[in-house]
């Protein structure tokens, strides 16, 4: 059973950087065929992919175009986790921010995902 | 980018059958997902690939995608079933890949 804990502030200020970690319990953020995506989740905006990060012998990333350049997704091997950073941050980024699993990158579907944090950005 | 739209609401009594719809340029070329979210938690995975349910989902919940209009029917509704439902899609090549429909209150009368 594929577990994903997510852990990070909830609150972060203006220009500064969120940062969200997503702990993997169950599977490898290593995988030769899964992928590690954070999504997040605001009234205006509803359900939005922000970017992936996974492993085919190298590591590859992915982000979307809307936070292209303020994004970064980092594996960490060592604590078999991953990250999401998200800089320059403007009140328009408070959101539910979640992490996600797709189990096969041909797959295009996100199986699991952690419980969600919520980021207010706010002085 | 690619746009998917969904009805906002949704209402069905008790026993009766919901049908969600999720509309998308010639989304039957497409590979179509869809989520069930309860509030205050994350979306669940209840059909993926048009028209397959992970292990633990009910057979109640099926799925159908052709032309421009994906469906999500939920047979014989519960009380349980209310929540808001997602479709989703893969738009290769595009700059947001990862792309999902604004969603469907579903309400059980």
């Amino acid at each position: 059973q594929v577990q994903l804990q997510q852990s990070g502030p909830g609150l972060v200020k203006p220009s500064q950087t969120l940062s969200l970690t997503c702990a993997i319990s169950g599977d490898s953020v290593s995988s030769t065929s899964a992928a590690w995506n954070w999504i997040r989740q605001s009234p205006s905006r509803g359900l939005e992919w922000l970017g992936r990060t996974y492993y085919r012998s190298k590591w590859y990333n992915h982000y979307a175009v809307s936070v292209k350049g303020r994004i970064t997704i980092n594996p960490d091997t060592s604590k078999n986790q991953f990250s999401l950073q998200l800089d320059s941050v403007t009140p328009e980024d408070t959101a539910v921010y979640y992490c996600a699993r797709v189990k096969q990158l041909a797959e295009s579907y996100f199986d699991y995902w952690g419980q969600g944090t919520l980021v207010t950005v706010s002085s | 980018s690619y746009v998917l739209t969904q009805p906002p609401s949704v209402s069905v009594a008790p026993g009766q059958t919901a049908r969600i719809t999720c509309g998308g340029n010639n989304i039957g070329s497409k590979s179509v997902h869809w989520y069930q979210q309860r509030p205050g938690q994350a979306p669940v995975l209840v059909v993926y690939d048009d028209t397959d349910r992970p292990s633990g989902i009910p057979e109640r919940f099926s799925g159908s995608n052709s032309g421009n209009t994906a469906t999500l029917t939920i047979s014989r509704v519960e009380a349980g079933d209310e929540a808001d439902y997602y479709c989703q899609v893969w738009d290769s090549g595009s700059d947001h890949p990862g792309v999902f429909g604004g969603g469907t209150k579903l309400t059980v009368l």
